[in-house]
């Protein structure tokens, strides 16, 4: 199947900083990404969908202001968690569509587990 | 999208066959039954989909009842590696169609005994 790989995998900070995780289709171009995140024994929760060049569409009651999306190319999107507080921190993930695929198959990255203090 | 109802957990010997339930009673006609599992701290893994008839790949094979209101995922020699959640979602598919994001149930927690 597609890979697809986020980084970092892991990340600690200080409460009020922002933070960067990137999410990149190694193998396929994606024309659509989505951001899911998962709080511990939760289902994952889809945050917003990406398609490249355009603005994100965000799920209700996630703040776009906060979560910052950008998907400036094919291969690569990127999500910004602004100001972040420890109620952010969470497993997330990251999943791509597009290229070869077909029948909606989305492939997944390892997730980013981020922890706030 | 249609809801799914699968059950909560399950076990399942090792080297033994692990069979899946999943209900979409509500189940539209254009709608496809995708699965997919997640590992402790990874990223979900597709593993299959099928419309009406019955599927099977290199993972798994699926069997969805003629009125297609449930379906099963089998794992024909379950290992230790298949302990995971397994999620069986319901969504529209096709080509350039259905680019929305997937909607998570809880899933049924698989844990292959040894």
């Amino acid at each position: 199947g597609a890979v697809v790989s986020q980084h970092p995998s892991r990340v600690i900070c200080k409460s009020g900083t922002s933070v960067k995780i990137e999410c990149r289709s190694l193998d396929f171009q994606a024309t659509t990404m989505f951001w899911y995140r998962q709080f511990p024994k939760q289902s994952l929760m889809l945050m917003a969908t990406s398609n490249e060049g355009s603005k994100a569409t965000y799920e209700q009651g996630v703040e776009k202001d906060k979560f910052l999306i950008n998907h400036a190319s094919l291969t690569l999107s990127t999500l910004t968690v602004t100001s972040a507080h420890p109620e952010d921190s969470s497993f997330y993930i990251c999943s791509a569509r597009g290229g070869r695929m077909d029948y909606n198959e989305q492939f997944f990255g390892p997730g980013t587990r981020l922890t706030v203090l | 999208d249609a809801k799914t109802t699968q059950p909560t957990s399950m076990d399942c010997a090792e080297g033994r066959a692990a069979n899946l339930p999943c209900n979409h009673s509500t189940i539209s006609g254009n709608e496809y039954v995708y699965w997919y599992r997640q590992i402790h701290s990874q990223g979900p893994q597709y593993i299959i989909h099928g419309l009406k008839n019955n599927e099977t790949n290199e993972m798994a094979s699926l069997i969805i009842t003629e009125d297609r209101k449930s379906s099963t995922l089998i794992l024909p020699h379950a290992t230790l590696r298949d302990t995971a959640v397994y999620y069986c979602i319901v969504r529209v598919a096709g080509s350039g169609g259905g680019a929305d994001g997937l909607t998570f149930g809880k899933g049924t927690h698989l844990i292959i005994q040894p």
